[in-house]
């Protein structure tokens, strides 16, 4: 099944306290990101990547960073988690930019952040 | 980044229409979408449309788009409680460079 999986799906940690969401997908997509969605603000791209080793920041990337060494993965880390990072994480990937290709999104990563 | 808009709530009956709106920014999109989220779940895509066509229509759903208001709108016919979700109206354009922007997400309710 084509899918794109994220885990964990809930994580409570403590300030400081590095962490890493793993965000994989089967299809062979080239383009992946990263978004956190809070309410009332919607979604907001965090980190992209348009292929293997290539990653720029998105709109909110302060605190995060992010890795892509090969096609499939593309995780998320937080080497020092604060309590404002506390959020609804989505990870998502699509074939390209190009044309209208469509965005799959994993189901969610739920960070609590004390 | 560029402005997408959508108003938070919408609350219809079942059997009646929704109409979710959006207005955006950015005057050299191509593509605009809707992307619906389910409780508990991620976006998934509900429909788009090509930025030179006015409407489009797919089963239940008609989304309208005026380019000269930059105003993009989804019509739900017959609205079922399954419908109960967030919705989000997202664009993309060569000034993003493809890039998807996402409004707030309208939170639709449908009361049975």
């Amino acid at each position: 099944e084509a899918q794109v999986t994220q885990n964990p799906r809930y994580l409570i940690t403590v300030t400081g306290k590095k962490l890493t969401v793993t965000c994989s997908q089967n299809m062979n997509h080239e383009y992946m990101s990263w978004y956190r969605q809070d309410p009332g603000l919607g979604l907001r791209q965090i980190y992209y990547s348009m292929n293997v080793e290539v990653t720029d920041k998105g709109d909110v990337p302060e605190g995060y960073k992010v890795s892509r060494k090969e096609k499939r993965n593309f995780p998320l880390i937080l080497e020092s988690p604060s309590p404002n990072q506390t959020s609804l994480y989505f990870c998502a990937s699509s074939f390209s930019l190009a044309n209208y290709n469509e965005q799959f999104f994993g189901p969610g990563t739920r960070l609590t952040v004390l | 980044g560029e402005d997408v808009e959508q108003s938070l709530f919408l609350s219809v009956r079942e059997g009646d229409s929704s109409v979710i709106n959006c207005t955006y920014t950015d005057s050299s999109s191509t593509y605009l979408y809707w992307y619906k989220q389910e409780p508990g779940a991620g976006l998934q895509l509900l429909t788009y449309i090509f930025s030179n066509m006015d409407m489009k229509q797919d089963q239940r759903l008609t989304v309208l788009l005026n380019k000269k208001d930059k105003h993009l709108s989804l019509r739900i016919a017959d609205t079922q409680t399954g419908d109960s979700a967030i919705y989000f109206c997202a664009e993309k354009g060569d000034s993003t460079l493809g890039r998807l922007y996402f409004g707030r997400g309208t939170q639709l309710t449908v009361w049975p």
